[in-house]
């Protein structure tokens, strides 16, 4: 099976910088993904990883680590609306051919004045 | 914009009860999937499709079935609803068998007494 670790909650202060971070174990890995979701609403993409490094897209960026199952979501000047959940999520290849995405349980991140 | 839409943003149902839950994607996603969202769970998969008529096991299909007969339509069905299967239900789709982006519906809040 699967395994997908983030922390729990983070709070942080408006225009600080935080990183949220994400372990897994599975096999047949084929790219981590990065979702935000508001209270009460669905789940939006924000970034996807494959290869190892750091993909930045304004203000959030997504590092990976394949060699150590990890990697991070860096969000910078923080701004209130940033408060929401960020699920961790992977792909993994199954032997038929098809990829099978498995989300960690989110990270709560409260923005603070 | 990708559109996904579910029947049903909120449904009370009785145990023993079948239930059908539909969500429509407008963008011809090869891709699509149902998930569940639990308080402390997160996302779990419970059934996905990657082409009409075809359907996979997630991680917790037990209880539940899916029906794919176009494109477009992705039914999940709960033969006999029991309370433990109170819950978010999310729908997601997505394009190509390399798929990267998951574009998920507003959610329906299942509620089985």
């Amino acid at each position: 099976g699967q395994n997908i670790d983030q922390p729990t909650e983070m709070t942080a202060t408006e225009g600080a910088i935080v990183q949220i971070n994400c372990t897994y174990q599975t096999s047949g890995f084929n790219g981590l993904f990065w979702y935000q979701q508001h209270a009460g609403e669905a789940p939006t993409f924000l970034s996807y990883n494959v290869l190892d490094g750091l993909e930045e897209k304004g203000r959030f960026s997504s590092f990976l680590s394949r060699s150590k199952g990890y990697s991070y979501l860096l969000l910078k000047e923080l701004q209130m609306k940033d408060s929401a959940s960020y699920l961790c999520a992977v792909r993994v290849s199954e032997s038929g051919g098809s990829y099978i995405p498995t989300f960690g349980r989110g990270t709560s991140l409260i923005v603070h004045p | 914009d990708v559109k996904v839409t579910q029947s049903s943003r909120y449904l009370v149902k009785r145990t023993g009860e079948k239930v059908f839950l539909e969500c429509v994607q407008d963008m011809d996603h090869e891709n699509m999937f149902w998930y569940r969202q639990d308080p402390g769970l997160g996302l779990r998969l419970i059934y996905f499709s990657y082409d009409v008529k075809m359907k996979e096991k997630g991680d917790i299909p037990e209880g539940y079935s899916v029906s794919r007969e176009k494109k477009e339509r992705f039914s999940l069905i709960l033969e006999s609803a029991s309370t433990n299967q109170t819950s978010m239900y999310l729908c997601a789709s997505s394009s190509g068998s390399g798929w990267v982006e998951q574009y998920f519906g507003p959610g329906t809040r299942l509620t089985v007494t």
